[in-house]
């Protein structure tokens, strides 16, 4: 079956520009999750969703950073204003249930480049 | 920020070879992952650990939640050239049932 997509895979964009990156949760996916990978390090945790609603927003930046689910289906990530150092790679992950031992997939990240 | 400590950073060995790698943290983890990240691709979960002590394999992979609960490793028998790539340790930590928290990675390169 299909996985996680997200979309656009590649994103270049001049600073103060604003982005808005897509996750498309494998179907039925209770959960989802957003996470930022710099180059030479390990994905780190943005926010995440139950259904609709945004469970937690710990990890996102800074107010410049925003996510919706609004149906609960399809997440939006957007960044306002961009900036250099929000270049990364950009991965939506999704899991049937939440909770311990629900294992999450990761879709292949949007790869987000601020000029 | 990341609260593990992964190593070795990098790895080459020769196919055949039995690799190890491991995790290291302050603080309590009750759940530990150990994921694989091919180019172009997300991590792929390989095996997933609940309680401390846990020995878990799958195939020629295996990994082990740490009595302390601050530790995992996972090892990787008679490696050939497709495990090329990079592996990350993940874990939830105690009170957390869904954030996970990531290593920098382990790159391993596999010569035939």
């Amino acid at each position: 079956g299909a996985g996680v997509s997200q979309s656009p895979r590649y994103k270049v964009t001049k600073r103060g520009q604003d982005v808005a990156l897509r996750c498309d949760p494998i179907s039925g996916h209770v959960s989802l999750y957003w996470y930022r990978q710099a180059l030479g390090q390990g994905p780190e945790f943005l926010t995440y969703f139950n259904y609709e609603a945004q469970q937690d927003k710990s990890g996102l930046p800074n107010d410049r950073f925003s996510a919706e689910r609004p149906e609960g289906s399809i997440s939006t990530l957007t960044i306002q204003r961009t900036e250099q150092r929000d270049s990364a790679m950009y991965r939506c992950a999704s899991s049937p249930a939440g909770g311990q031992g629900d294992t999450q997939y990761f879709g292949p990240g949007t790869r987000l480049t601020v000029l | 920020g990341q609260q593990l400590n992964q190593s070795p950073q990098s790895m080459f060995i020769q196919e055949g070879e039995d690799v190890s790698m491991n995790c290291t943290s302050s603080s309590i983890f009750n759940t530990w992952l150990w994921y694989k990240q091919d180019p172009g691709e997300g991590p792929v979960l390989l095996i997933a650990l609940y309680k401390a002590g846990e020995l878990t394999s799958n195939g020629r992979l295996t990994a082990q939640f740490g009595i302390t609960r601050k530790d995992s490793f996972l090892n990787i028998s008679a490696s050939i050239p497709s495990d090329v790539g990079i592996y990350f340790c993940a874990g939830q930590l105690w009170g957390s049932n869904y954030k996970l928290t990531f290593g920098k990675g382990t790159l391993l390169t596999v010569n035939p």
